[in-house]
């Protein structure tokens, strides 16, 4: 049973270029979660996504930021006009029915903004 | 909002040694689960042990084993026999119990250094 796959690992843009991160959940995960972890700081909360529906997008910034999980394929988390200060690693987690405890995070995606 | 705190930016032990992790936490939830993660160089987040709020017993896995005090809002994680492989980053986590609050809020970390 294949993990949570993220891709690309390493993903380096200049500034002002746009970014897309792909999560594929594990199967039969049907939540998907997005943190990012600057360097040195734990994971932060970004969004929550069920398929086709954001739940909760409180940790997003308002600008330049956007997810979606559609009804098939992977998620995708795209920064728009990207800046050095969205270097930073983006972790996807996924899990089952909500209410589960368990999120089960990819090996992340290492994003450097030149 | 829920915060969690750990204090130890960096500890260290030596192998075969016992070693305990600290971390406090905000909530005025009565219900939620706690989570320690390890990061190792890879930073692939491994889910180490967790604790549901409404159980006194401490979660024990293997070596690991957690001091869970609700009144004192702490949540420490001791590691026994510690072992090279055990070296990486270690994140407390908090998740709330009510609907939608869905997301893990966690700590700064701790880095933990073993010795051989």
């Amino acid at each position: 049973n294949a993990g949570v796959m993220q891709n690309p690992r390493h993903l380096v843009r200049r500034r002002g270029q746009e970014a897309r991160l792909r999560c594929s959940p594990m199967k039969g995960h049907s939540h998907v979660y997005w943190y990012r972890q600057l360097p040195e700081e734990g994971l932060k909360f970004m969004v929550y996504l069920q398929k086709e529906n954001i739940i909760d997008e409180s940790g997003m910034p308002k600008e330049r930021f956007s997810a979606e999980f559609p009804k098939e394929g992977p998620s995708i988390l795209r920064i728009q006009q990207v800046v050095r200060g969205d270097s930073a690693a983006y972790f996807c987690a996924s899990s089952t029915l909500q209410g589960s405890y368990e999120q089960y995070f990819g090996p992340g995606t290492r994003l450097t903004v030149t | 909002a829920q915060t969690v705190t750990q204090s130890q930016p960096e500890m260290s032990v030596q192998e075969a040694e016992t070693v305990t992790l600290s971390c406090t936490y905000d909530t005025s939830e009565s219900d939620y689960y706690l989570f320690w993660y390890k990061q190792p160089p890879s930073r692939q987040m491994i889910l180490v042990i967790r604790q549901e709020a409404y159980k006194q017993q401490n979660a024990t896995e293997n070596r690991f084993s957690v001091n869970f005090q609700k009144a004192a809002k702490s949540f420490s994680l001791k590691i026994s026999d510690s072992q090279l492989g055990d070296a990486a980053m270690y994140f407390c986590a908090y998740r709330g119990s009510q609907g939608g609050s869905e997301k893990l809020v966690f700590g700064k970390g701790t880095k933990l250094t073993v010795n051989p």
